[in-house]
This record gives C-alpha cells, sequence and structure tokens, in this order.
C-alpha cells in the first residue's frame, strides 16, 4: 500500500514565523503535490512537483514556496505566517511522470493554527 | 475557479438506503474520480471513471459519466454507518495537469 505521511497533525504558530510542512512517500513517486482545504471553499491547490528539484505553481501559490531536494520528500514552507493561513494542509503523491492524471494518494493532513 | 461541483452539499439518509451524489464540471476532461474523506482525515481514492467510459462499478459504488452533460453521479447502495464522510469528485481537464476538486457531499447515515 502506499502511504504518505505528514510531519505533524496539528500545529500551532505564530503571526511571521516561518513554518515548515514536511510530506513524505513511500512509492517512488514522481508527482507531489500540497493542497489547502478551508470550509466552503474544498481542495485548492498551492504546488506541485513532478520530479526532485521542479516545482509549478498551483491555483493560490502566494505566501508559499517548495522545496523537493529528494524523490520521496516534499515540502512546504510558509515563509511568514499569517493568520490567514490558519488551515487543514494535505500532500498527495501519484505515480505518473509529467502528468498528475491518475490517482493520488493522500497524507492524513496538517491542521495548521497561525495566532 | 472550481471545476467540479457536487450536489448536494449535503445528505443524510437511513442505513441501508442507496446515496446518490452528482457532480458537474465545466471543460473537457480526461477523467473524473470520487474521493472521501473521513471527518478531518485525509482523502481516500474511490473510483476513477475515463472521458470513454459511461458506467464504473466498484463493490457497492456505481459511477456513470455523461460527457455531453458534463456530469457525473456517485451512488453508494445499501449504504452503512461506515460511509458516513464527505465525497468529493475530482477532474483531470483534457491537456493539463493536476486535480482540481469540487467542495464536496457531506454525507450522513442514520442507524
Amino acid at each position: 500500500d502506499v502511504k504518505v505521511t505528514q510531519s505533524s497533525r496539528y500545529l500551532v504558530k505564530r503571526t511571521g514565523e516561518k513554518v515548515f510542512l514536511e510530506c513524505v512517500q513511500d512509492m517512488d513517486h514522481e508527482n507531489m503535490f500540497w493542497y489547502r482545504q478551508d470550509p466552503g471553499l474544498g481542495l485548492r491547490l498551492i504546488y506541485f512537483s513532478y520530479d526532485v528539484k521542479m516545482k509549478e505553481k498551483g491555483d493560490i501559490p502566494e505566501g508559499y514556496s517548495v522545496s523537493r531536494e529528494k524523490k520521496e520528500r516534499f515540502s512546504l514552507i510558509l515563509e511568514s505566517a499569517s493568520t490567514n493561513q490558519t488551515s487543514m494542509y494535505l500532500c498527495a503523491s501519484s505515480a505518473y511522470r509529467g502528468r498528475g492524471k491518475e490517482t493520488q494518494y493522500f497524507g492524513p493532513g496538517t491542521r495548521l493554527l497561525v495566532l | 475557479s472550481q471545476q467540479g461541483e457536487e450536489d448536494p452539499q449535503a445528505l443524510s439518509i437511513q442505513e441501508g438506503e442507496n446515496a446518490t451524489m452528482n457532480c458537474s464540471y465545466k471543460t473537457s476532461i480526461n477523467n473524473l474520480q470520487w474521493y472521501r474523506q473521513n471527518s478531518g482525515r485525509g482523502l481516500v481514492h474511490l473510483i476513477l471513471i475515463r472521458s470513454n467510459e459511461r458506467e464504473k462499478h466498484s463493490g457497492r459504488l456505481r459511477v456513470t459519466l455523461d460527457t455531453s452533460k458534463k456530469s457525473s453521479s456517485l451512488l453508494i447502495t445499501a449504504s452503512r454507518a461506515a460511509d458516513t464522510a464527505s465525497y468529493f469528485c475530482a477532474t483531470v481537464l483534457s491537456g493539463a495537469d493536476g486535480l482540481t476538486f469540487g467542495k464536496g457531499t457531506h454525507l450522513i447515515i442514520q442507524p
């Protein structure tokens, strides 16, 4: 079974802090994704990556950056956390190189609260 | 902008009844997928239907796709309490990357 893990289930940070959310998958997937999920807005794609050191902006990249130094790990970085970044963050991976068209496998999510 | 929109937003039925959720989308797709999310958890893939398919089954799940109407439906037969969750449709646009999710249908199965 594919396993996608996220470093924290719950996280509380202060405004202005730099925040790192880590995601690791164990199935050698090429594609990895970061979403945020908010009530009434559904899931929105922040960034995705097709390969090591490659990244693409999703629908809402502002205020975020990402890092993919190793194939299995995809990090989401909040350079200076703000209260409007309080949300549920979901990481996902999928198997197809170059196109994230097929099934995505999700981690359990990190619920981030920015005070 | 939202590609997929589920309907209804919320659905409450008795255990044993069938549950039907609908998804509409706006542009041509490569495939459409349904995911389930239990409260406070990540999403779990349920079923994928390609644009050249009209119906697909998986256990108690039945998915239909009507590309002329740009719509899909998910039917869960003989519902169980454990089916209580939010259900999302996600589309892969033709020639584009990634999944675009709807806002979900929250399904409650009453015992």
